[in-house]
Parts: structure tokens; C-alpha cells; sequence
């Protein structure tokens, strides 16, 4: 079984901080990981995904996230908040194969000019 | 078109009436998955289907719930009887096989009241 946990329901940071978004997961075995983010009135669309490549993913719009094993921690981070970052984020976990995907419970993200 | 559409984007009903929420895949994803999302809150998955058969229903609250699929196509999601707790949005997701590494597909969800 796997399960996910975000650390933090809101988040608020300036216009042009540091964006840390936390998601610590439990797996039994290797797993694979996902960030996923929703804007208003819209689905879920992936940001980046982590596939036992390379520790230190690169997604979209400048997000970025660092798969840690020996911290069970896959969070995510942008060097500089932009408004239009400004959404909900969702951090998600599978072992693969035919298992379903389990989503953490969601962090929004505030900006402030 | 090229994504996952939902059907209605909106339905309100009144309490007791049933509904059918309607998702078609982006062609040749064999995996489809239904979510409830609750004002201000997580994903819930409620169905997971591997083609037309689905392997995990755990999700589904209860009776009132049931969904199918048409091989790889359509899916729909019925809820019969509603109940005032059912207003949500309903998402569905397809994914391109069974692969672990494939991400999900989310349409714009049907946003659902029940008066």
C-alpha cells in the first residue's frame, strides 16, 4: 500500500520567493511519483513526474522537485514565485503496473504582489 | 478534440433524481479513473478501469454508485437517488496504458449540485 502526505493545506509566499511545496510518501516498493497542478474550474495537469531516472526532476513553468529515498520526501520547489503560480498542487505516488494512483490531500498556493 | 472531455460541465438536480456524468478518453488510453473532489478538499477516487473492466471499485461510497465503460471509450458515472452530500466535482482521468511512468489525463470535471 502507499500513501501520500503534504505538509501544509495553505501556503503563502511573495511575488518572487522561494516556493517550497512538501510531499513525504510511503511505498513498498520503488516508487514512482508525480506532481500535478489545478488551476480554478480546471482538471489536474502535470507538472513533472519522477521515474527512478534522475533524482532531481525539472517540469514545467520552473518548477522543480528532488526525490530523496533515505527521506521518503519528493518536494517540490520554484526559486521565484510568479503570480500566475498561484493554484492548488498535488502530490501523487503509484507503484505502477496495474495499481492505482493514490493524491495527497493538496496544498494551495497563495502569492502576494 | 485532443484531451479528456467530461459531460455536462455543469448539472444541478434536485435531491432523489439520478444522474449520469459522462468522460471520453483521450483515444487509446486504456486506463480511466473517476475522482470526487469536495469543496476545498483532496481527490477521492472512486473507480478505476483497465478497458471495459475494473479491476478496483473500492472507492464507489455506495450502491447508489456504479459506472461502466465501452471497451476503451466512454465511460459513465450514475449516481441514483442523490443525496445533498453528493455536490461535488466529478474528475476523470485516462491514462496511456498500465505503465507506472504514464501520468494521468484530467478532464474539467462536471461540477454537480444537488438542491
Amino acid at each position: 500500500a502507499q500513501s501520500v502526505t503534504q505538509l501544509g493545506s495553505h501556503v503563502s509566499v511573495s511575488e518572487g520567493a522561494l516556493v517550497l511545496l512538501r510531499c513525504n510518501y510511503s511505498s513498498s516498493v520503488p516508487p514512482y511519483l508525480f506532481w500535478y497542478v489545478q488551476y480554478p474550474n480546471q482538471g489536474l495537469q502535470l507538472l513533472l513526474k519522477y521515474t527512478s531516472a534522475a533524482t532531481l526532476v525539472k517540469g514545467i513553468n520552473g518548477f522543480e522537485a528532488e526525490f530523496k529515498k533515505s527521506e521518503t520526501s519528493f518536494h517540490l520547489t520554484k526559486p521565484s514565485a510568479h503570480m500566475s503560480d498561484a493554484a492548488e498542487y498535488f502530490c501523487a505516488v503509484t507503484p505502477g503496473g496495474y495499481q492505482k494512483v493514490t493524491f495527497g490531500t493538496g496544498t494551495k498556493l497563495q502569492v502576494i504582489p | 478534440g485532443a484531451g479528456v472531455s467530461q459531460s455536462p460541465s455543469n448539472k444541478v438536480t434536485e435531491k432523489g433524481k439520478d444522474v449520469e456524468l459522462r468522460c471520453d478518453p483521450i483515444s487509446g488510453h486504456t486506463a480511466l479513473y473517476w475522482y470526487r473532489q469536495r469543496l476545498g478538499q483532496g481527490l477521492e477516487f472512486l473507480i478505476y478501469f483497465q478497458g471495459n473492466s475494473a479491476p478496483d471499485k473500492s472507492g464507489l461510497p455506495s450502491d447508489r454508485f456504479s459506472a461502466e465503460r465501452t471497451g476503451e471509450s466512454v465511460s459513465t458515472l450514475t449516481i441514483q437517488r442523490t443525496q445533498q452530500e453528493d455536490s461535488a466535482v466529478y474528475l476523470c482521468a485516462t491514462q496511456l496504458g498500465i505503465v507506472g511512468t504514464q501520468p494521468q489525463h484530467f478532464g474539467d470535471g462536471t461540477r454537480l449540485s444537488i438542491l
